[in-house]
């Protein structure tokens, strides 16, 4: 089956700066990569994701690179702030079955 | 509000109980999950159903047993309660089984059980 995993587990950034997180998955079938922001108290929130065919994604602050020769996938955040804190999950998807990696708590300093 | 939701959001119980765990979503969604999340906020699968089927189940105890009476609703129960089942178990909705397009998953907010 599928396993991802995911590094840093902890990540500390000064507000302004960016921050990034990567994912290696081992399923060259999965095809479908999310990203979830999990704010404490509350469950996983989608905050991009991207698809095997497709190489890099954008939607603001937030970016999404994909290298499937590789099988590694990341995550950008730029300008951070500390609303940006939280713990993020990446995940590979292939169908029906979803593979979390074990997540980074990102701080963000003020 | 349209969303996933689960009841109780916090469980406390003594090992050897049952417990239920209750979700219901109004996405019009056909495929629901639970999921196990434990003290590392690692996040595992545990089932899937679409459309009241059984479509995945991880290898979990079958202490613990899903229940779908509708599309709109799948419910976990748990037997003899243990202290490891302690975790946040979330809930989770997409509109088909796969990775079609538009097809995220959806997470409750999630039930803090702890067995003591």
């Amino acid at each position: 089956g599928e396993n991802v995993e995911q590094h840093p587990s902890t990540l500390s950034v000064q507000e302004g700066d960016s921050a990034v997180i990567k994912c290696t998955y081992s399923d060259s079938a999965s095809n479908y990569f999310p990203w979830y922001k999990q704010e404490l108290g509350k469950g996983p929130q989608l905050i991009i994701d991207i698809r095997s065919n497709v190489g890099e994604k954008k939607d603001q602050r937030i970016a999404v690179t994909l290298n499937k020769t590789a099988k590694h996938f990341s995550l950008h955040i730029t300008e951070t702030q500390p609303e940006d804190s939280a713990v993020y999950f990446c995940a590979a998807r292939n169908n029906n079955d979803m593979r979390f990696g074990a997540g980074t708590r990102l701080t963000v300093k003020p | 509000d349209t969303a996933v939701s689960q009841t109780p959001k916090y469980l406390v119980t003594q090992m050897g109980n049952d417990k239920s765990i209750k979700c219901e979503q109004n996405l019009g969604h056909d495929t629901m999950y639970w999921y196990k999340q434990d003290s590392k906020k690692f996040l595992k699968i545990m089932f899937s159903y679409n459309n009241k089927e059984l479509i995945i189940n991880e290898t979990v105890p079958n202490r613990f047993s899903p229940k779908s009476p509708d599309k709109a609703h799948l419910n976990l129960h748990i037997n003899s309660l243990e202290l490891g089942d302690s975790a946040v178990y979330f809930c989770a909705s997409s509109l088909l089984p796969g990775t079609r397009k538009n097809n995220e998953q959806f997470f409750g907010p999630g039930t803090r059980l702890t067995v003591l």
